[in-house]
């Protein structure tokens, strides 16, 4: 079992509809949540953490938790062209203050 | 305020041969961290630097080694390289301490040849 998983995808979603990326984990110690967006040939950029069961907004993106589950969800509102990329999930696992385990990642295509 | 810079952005070396690839974390970051990232695939942890001293390490050979400076930047090397090796090397800088965020250099992408 990998520590994060996601759905490889694609997942072509409608321009202006909501987007919706699942990671499950396994380590049910894991400490911190983060979503990073990713574009082709570019490095991960941090777009939402999340650290407590619940929701978490940032403007058109929301953070999901679920500790109980191991699961962690990404929504994106009034979706754009410009989200199309590929997202990464990613956890802090128990007893490590930085180390980050990636999942392979989620490619969100935002269709016109 | 810089972000995380790493040189060089891009690199070509032969089998056999050896790499250092450098970072420079973001201002007021002590902790960097080296991702090794294969196409179509999440980064995967190298090591990570904390107080000049690596604090922790991922599932990578010893041919892997790095160093953190005084001034928190820090060096990844890799000897007698492999083809296996080509990947999109990333940096990232973050605060000592449970729940920081890690914010990621723009990458050097490596080919072995």
């Amino acid at each position: 079992q990998k520590e994060v998983e996601q759905n490889s995808g694609p997942l072509s979603v409608p321009e202006g509809a909501i987007a919706s990326l699942n990671c499950t984990y396994s380590d049910r110690g894991s400490q911190s949540f983060f979503w990073y967006r990713q574009y082709s040939g570019k490095s991960p950029e941090l777009i939402m953490f999340i650290y407590s069961n619940g929701d978490k907004e940032d403007g058109r993106f929301t953070a999901q938790l679920n500790k109980a589950s191991q699961y962690v969800s990404l929504l994106i509102r009034d979706s754009q062209p410009s989200d199309s990329a590929t997202y990464l999930c990613a956890v802090t696992p128990a007893g490590s203050a930085s180390k980050i385990i990636f999942g392979s990642g989620t490619r969100l295509s935002i269709r016109p | 305020d810089a972000g995380v810079t790493q040189s060089p952005t891009h690199l070509i070396k032969t089998r056999g041969q050896q790499v250092t690839l450098r970072c420079s974390p973001k201002s007021g970051h002590d902790t960097v961290s080296w991702y090794q990232q294969a196409l179509g695939q999440g980064p995967q942890f190298i090591f990570q630097y904390y107080e000049e001293e690596e604090r922790q390490r991922g599932n990578f050979p010893d041919r892997f080694s790095g160093h953190q400076f005084p001034n928190y930047s820090s060096e990844l090397n890799v000897n007698a390289l492999l083809l296996g090796d080509s990947a999109l090397y990333l940096c990232a800088s973050s605060l000592a301490g449970a729940n920081t965020e890690a914010f990621f250099g723009q990458g050097t992408r490596l080919t072995v040849v």
